[in-house]
């Protein structure tokens, strides 16, 4: 059974600083990786999306990696903005099953 | 392409009251997953559809919810005699091939 984690939990950073969100997942058969933004209340925003194939997508200030050996997935935040506060989930695919969801980082960036 | 719509976005109700949601996808996506959200935690799976066809319901949904696609096209959770520990958003999200989702604003159900 697939379980996805994500580490750490919560994180505050002053405004402009880069920082990296961790997932892992023990099923490295994944079709694909996604990354989303949740805002308090809110439904869930797809971010980005990385196929098995892939070892990275990147838009705009996001960059997401992904290590299948490793069950891993980072996302890559560079100059951090107030506007980014919110909680990014990532969820592991697989072939024919629905999106299994990791708890979620929230991050707070201070100005 | 005007997004995912669920309706309600609130509903509150007493225990031991039937309730249902409504998901309508972005027209034209074959896949409509139902997922369900408590605090402080990632979104559950509970089911999804192909088309009309419900192809894989999660433990989690117990024999008091139930969940319809008629025709492909909209979706409708049903929850029957409802407890407390139902309490959750409800999401929904739609996407062409399995592939990026798109998701609702979800439904918040509260149970009294």
């Amino acid at each position: 059974k697939q379980e996805v984690t994500q580490i750490p939990a919560a994180l505050s950073v002053p405004e402009g600083e880069n920082l990296v969100l961790n997932c892992s997942f023990t099923d490295s058969a994944i079709y694909n990786l996604q990354w989303f933004r949740q805002d308090p209340g809110k439904g869930l925003t797809s971010l980005l999306l990385i196929q098995s194939s892939q070892r990275e997508q990147t838009s705009g200030r996001l960059n997401a990696s992904l290590d299948k050996s490793s069950g891993r997935s980072t996302l890559y935040i560079a100059a951090s903005q107030p506007g980014d506060s919110a909680t990014y989930l990532c969820a592991a695919h697989q072939a024919g099953t629905a999106l299994i969801f990791g708890k979620g980082t929230t991050l707070s960036v201070s100005s | 392409d005007t997004g995912v719509s669920q309706d309600p976005r609130h509903k509150i109700t007493k225990r031991g009251q039937n309730v249902t949601f409504r998901c309508d996808p972005i027209s034209e996506h074959n896949r409509l997953y139902w997922y369900r959200q408590t605090l402080g935690q990632g979104p559950e799976f509970l089911t999804y559809f192909q088309n009309e066809a419900q192809l894989e319901k999660s433990r989690l949904l117990s024999n008091r919810f139930s969940a319809e696609r008629p025709k492909g096209s909209f979706s409708t959770l049903e929850i029957q005699r409802t407890e407390q520990g139902d309490s959750a958003m409800y999401l929904c999200a739609s996407s062409p091939k399995g592939e990026k989702l798109f998701f609702g604003s979800g439904t918040q159900l509260s149970v009294l």
